[in-house]
């Protein structure tokens, strides 16, 4: 049973335009919610993170919207840039074990010039 | 600049082989994980280990084992490679109980 569902699996976008990636998660002893990017050829490397007493966190041109009610979570990319194309992966940390980061399943954004 | 270290991008073996995967952290972190990357299933944790000689089971352990000598060297051992472990394998470092997962570049294995 993923802990984790992301959503959409794939994604294309105009430059300029926003990118938005959604993920849900059931476990709400989860206290840590990060979002990687991973280029081709490269490990994923940490974006951006927000723990759960927060609704909102911004850095740059990416966002963290987070419904702590719905148990949900999600990404926007504004003025995304062919730079940005790569596959993101949104996690949760905590529970039972807090050391054990779940990841959802990937979203490849490919933003056309 | 933080860096973990794989030290075989890519590997080629056959069904039934033992495969030794390398992983080196330099930031004298206490925890390090191995993942396992497939399309579509995202990262899924195989083993883990908080300090040398210690490790726990992740969600997908079976047919794999870990080692872990020294704390900057954690292995990833597959006893008899099988065609279903065919895969990209991350290895992970992070500090104490609050950091933030720092990824190697992968190592890419095809068992045929």
């Amino acid at each position: 049973q993923q802990q984790v569902k992301q959503s959409p699996q794939s994604l294309i976008v105009q430059k300029g335009g926003i990118s938005i990636i959604n993920c849900a998660y059931e476990n709400t002893a989860f206290d840590y919610f990060p979002w990687y990017q991973q280029f081709p050829g490269k490990g994923p490397a940490l974006l951006i993170a927000i723990r759960p007493d927060v609704s909102e966190k911004k850095e740059g041109r990416f966002t963290i919207s987070f419904n702590k009610s719905a148990k949900q979570f999600s990404l926007h990319i504004m003025d995304s840039q062919p730079g940005d194309s790569a596959t993101y992966f949104c996690a949760a940390k905590g529970g039972d074990n807090f050391n054990k980061f779940y990841f959802g399943s990937g979203t490849k954004l490919n933003v056309k010039p | 600049d933080v860096k973990v270290t794989q030290s075989s991008r890519y590997l080629v073996k056959r069904t039934g082989e033992k495969v030794f995967l390398e992983c080196v952290q330099d930031m004298d972190h206490e925890n390090m994980f191995w993942y396992r990357q497939d399309p579509g299933l995202g990262l899924r944790l195989i083993y883990f280990s908080y300090d040398v000689k210690m490790k726990e089971k992740g969600d997908i352990p079976e047919g794999y084992s870990v080692s872990r000598e020294k704390k900057e060297r954690f292995s990833l051992i597959l006893e008899s490679a099988s065609t279903n472990q065919t895969s990209m394998y991350l290895c992970a470092s992070r500090v104490g109980t609050t950091g933030e997962l720092f990824f190697g570049e992968g190592s890419r294995l095809t068992v045929l």
